[in-house]
């Protein structure tokens, strides 16, 4: 059970908009702590999606961003496309534990 | 480009220690500007964060494997290493290495660099 919680799955059809919530609490993401996002496709290594809530590393297609607020992020694919079948994962930190990252537990995005 | 390369054994037998290094190429692990950190993945489960170092010497790591990982880095070799003892089953996952920037006053940027995995079964 992870303490940043992600919905399983979730699934679109090409072009449409998904979004992906992860979920925390006041000692992690409620405390202020930056979220990033990962997305880790078939046969791949993760890759950095989105970094400190919102941003966006060199090459990322602004299809993808990412919001904060309170204690929960979100995710969100715009114009999906089959390329971005794959499983993407939250990241953030807890106050409670000593300087630790936390992983959400990943929500695989199929594209219908 | 940054690139960073495992190496170690693929299979570990129960109750033994496991050792892996991670090779730094086209940039350097001497700067505060950099943490470098082990992050696993289970057979069919998701990621968990192993733990991390900066080039300093100063560490962190997951509460839950603490007693049993010891992560150093080699500035001469560029290059950081993981041991993790007593390995069981549950250890067995696909290990990587990656590379997070550091902001300062303990505020981090995310795993920007990671390496491309290499698998480690536990079995006799």
């Amino acid at each position: 059970q992870s303490v940043l919680t992600q919905p399983p799955s979730v699934s679109g059809a090409p072009g449409q908009r998904v979004t992906i919530s992860c979920t925390g609490s006041r000692s992690n993401i409620g405390a202020g702590y930056d979220v990033h996002w990962y997305q880790r496709l078939p046969r791949a290594a993760p890759k950095l999606l989105i970094y400190a809530n919102n941003n966006r590393p060199s090459g990322v297609p602004d299809r993808f961003s990412g919001s904060k607020s309170g204690t929960s992020a979100s995710l969100a694919i715009t114009g999906l496309q089959a390329e971005d079948e794959g499983v993407y994962y939250c990241q953030s930190y807890d106050s409670t534990l000593s300087g630790s990252r936390l992983f959400g537990g990943g929500t695989k995005v199929t594209v219908l | 480009q940054l690139q960073l390369q495992e190496s170690g054994p693929g299979l570990v037998k129960p109750s033994e220690t496991l050792s892996l290094s991670c090779a730094v190429s086209g940039g350097s692990i001497s700067t505060s500007t950099y943490s470098w950190g082990w992050i696993r993945r289970p057979p069919g489960k998701g990621l968990e964060w192993i733990g991390s170092i900066f080039y300093s010497g100063s560490t962190h790591f997951n509460p839950s494997l603490k007693s049993r990982v010891t992560i150093s880095v080699d500035p001469s070799k560029n290059q950081f290493s993981l041991k993790l003892i007593s390995m069981t089953a549950a250890d067995t996952a696909m290990y990587y290495c990656a590379r997070e920037y550091y902001y300062g006053s303990g505020n981090f940027g995310g795993l920007e660099y990671w390496s491309q995995g290499t698998l480690v079964s536990v079995s006799s």
